[in-house]
C-alpha cells in the first residue's frame, strides 16, 4: 500500500532554532500534501496544504513565516519550525494524497509524525 | 462549516465484547467519512472510508461502518475486540467535490482501552 514516511520521528531543540520536518511518499505521487499538528487528547488541525510547484495554503492563524512549507518535488515536502519557542511543542503529522487514484476516490496517507520538543 | 463529533472522549471494552464508536457529522452536503486508526506515537491509518452507494462499509480489522444520512451518522463497530484494538479512532469527514484541495475535518477522537 502507499507509504508516506515522516522523518525525525522524535526531535529536541533549544529555544530559538529551527527544525526541519520532511514528508515524503515512498510509492506515489504526491501532488497535494497536508501538514497537522496534534496537542496531547486533541484532534488533528490542518496547518497548511502544499501544493507541489506552488505555494502552501495556510489556515486561519498559522503563522506562515514561522511555519515555512516547500513542496519542491512530487514526493517531498517540508515544514520548517523557525526561531522554534517551547509553545510549538506539538505532534506534527504529514499526509498525501496518490495523485495517481483519481480525486474523488483517493484517502490520505499519513507520515507516522514527529515529535516535537522545544527546550 | 463542516464538523465531526465523537461523543465518547474514552470507552473501555472488555475483549471479545463488541464495540461502537459514534460519530456524527454537520456538512452542507453529501460527504465523504472516513475513520482512522491512531497508535501511541503514530500516524493515522484508514480502518474505512464511504463515498456512495452500499451504506454499509466494511474495512479491515474486523471494522465496519454504517452511513445514515437521516441521522448524520457513521458509527464504526466491530462484533468481538481484539486486545490490538487498544489505540484512538478519528471519524473524518471531506468535500464530495473534485475541486478544492480535499481537506479534512477531524473529530477529537476516542480513545479505546481494552480489558483483557
Amino acid at each position: 500500500g502507499a507509504v508516506v514516511s515522516q522523518h525525525p520521528s522524535r526531535v529536541i531543540c533549544k529555544s530559538g532554532t529551527s527544525v526541519k520536518i520532511e514528508c515524503r511518499s515512498l510509492d506515489f505521487q504526491a501532488t497535494t500534501m497536508f501538514w497537522y499538528r496534534q496537542f496531547p487528547k486533541q484532534s488533528l488541525m490542518l496547518m497548511a496544504t502544499s501544493n507541489e510547484g506552488s505555494k502552501a495554503t495556510y489556515e486561519q492563524g498559522v503563522e506562515k513565516d514561522k511555519f515555512l512549507i516547500n513542496h519542491a518535488s512530487l514526493t517531498l515536502s517540508t515544514l520548517t519550525v523557525t526561531s522554534a519557542h517551547p509553545e510549538d511543542s506539538s505532534f506534527y503529522i504529514c499526509s498525501a494524497r496518490d495523485r495517481g487514484t483519481g480525486f474523488n476516490y483517493s484517502p490520505l496517507h499519513f507520515g507516522n509524525g514527529t515529535r516535537l520538543t522545544v527546550t | 462549516a463542516q464538523s465531526v463529533t465523537q461523543p465518547d472522549i474514552h470507552i473501555t471494552v472488555s475483549e471479545g465484547a463488541s464495540l461502537e464508536l459514534r460519530c456524527n457529522y454537520s456538512y452542507g452536503a453529501t460527504p465523504y467519512l472516513f475513520w482512522y486508526v491512531q497508535s501511541p506515537g503514530q500516524g493515522l491509518q484508514l480502518l474505512l472510508k464511504y463515498f456512495s452507494g452500499d451504506t454499509l462499509v466494511q474495512g479491515i480489522k474486523g471494522f465496519e461502518a454504517e452511513f445514515k444520512r437521516s441521522q448524520s451518522s457513521f458509527n464504526l463497530r466491530k462484533p468481538s475486540v481484539h486486545w490490538s484494538d487498544a489505540a484512538e479512532y478519528f471519524c473524518a469527514v471531506g468535500p464530495h467535490s473534485g475541486a478544492g484541495s480535499y481537506q479534512l475535518t477531524f473529530g477529537k477522537g476516542t480513545k479505546l482501552s481494552v480489558i483483557p
